[in-house]
């Protein structure tokens, strides 16, 4: 079955440290999303990309970075400068164009990371 | 810019009443709508959504939606709830035009008693 892969599902980070978040997906999406998601805040989009090699800030990009050098992958580092890294974060993905379907997006099972 | 207000951050029913959750949104011309929920420790999962046509939208696990422009209004309706229905219920509006990227709502937490 198509879907998306999001590892590790728990991870845990010394300050200081950057960490990568993994996002593989096998639904021939040409549109990858991350979110941060932090109790009564709702999803904040963090990054997406459209296309491979190209890719955007959202509403919360600070001490987050990204790459797209592949359709199926999009991994999220979360580096030393983001000062509250502790959260559940989520991957999705969508079709893109001017299709209605570009709206639905499919998410992965998320991966908690925890800042000790 | 769209927006989504989910009024109602906990709503606390018995199994078996009827559920209606609240969404408003924000957007100038005829917007995307969605629900999606999303189980503890899980990610989300499309229960609906309204692009066009019949406002009345039916979904997955029994769920339905009225779009109500007049209202600016899409909430979210189950006739009988069952105690596997207690998840975090977001609402989230698509641009028809232009970027597509949705806008989703802070969320509603579903509580179901015995």
């Amino acid at each position: 079955d198509g879907g998306i892969t999001q590892s590790p599902k728990y991870l845990f980070r010394k300050e200081g440290q950057n960490v990568t978040l993994s996002c593989e997906q096998n639904l021939n999406h040409d549109a990858m999303y991350w979110y941060r998601q932090d109790p009564g805040q709702g999803l904040r989009l963090i990054y997406y990309s459209q296309i491979v090699n190209d890719f955007q800030k959202g509403d919360i990009a600070e001490g987050y970075s990204v790459s797209r050098e592949k359709k199926e992958s999009f991994p999220l580092t979360v580096t030393s400068a983001q000062k509250n890294p502790t959260a559940f974060y989520l991957c999705a993905s969508s079709r893109t164009g001017l299709r209605s379907g570009a709206n639905v997006l499919t998410f992965g099972a998320g991966s908690r990371l925890t800042v000790l | 810019a769209q927006s989504v207000t989910q009024p109602d951050i906990h709503i606390t029913v018995s199994e078996g009443a009827s559920l209606e959750l609240r969404c408003n949104y924000s957007y100038g011309a005829t917007p995307y709508l969605f629900w999606y929920v999303q189980s503890p420790g899980q990610g989300l999962q499309l229960l609906l959504k309204y692009f066009s046509g019949d406002t009345l939208v039916q979904g997955i696990k029994g769920f339905e939606a009225e779009f109500k422009r007049s209202q600016s209004s899409f909430n979210l309706r189950k006739p009988s709830v069952h105690w596997s229905d207690a998840a975090e219920y977001f609402c989230a509006v698509g641009a028809s035009g232009g970027s597509y990227i949705p806008t989703f709502g802070r969320g509603t937490s579903l509580i179901v008693h015995p």
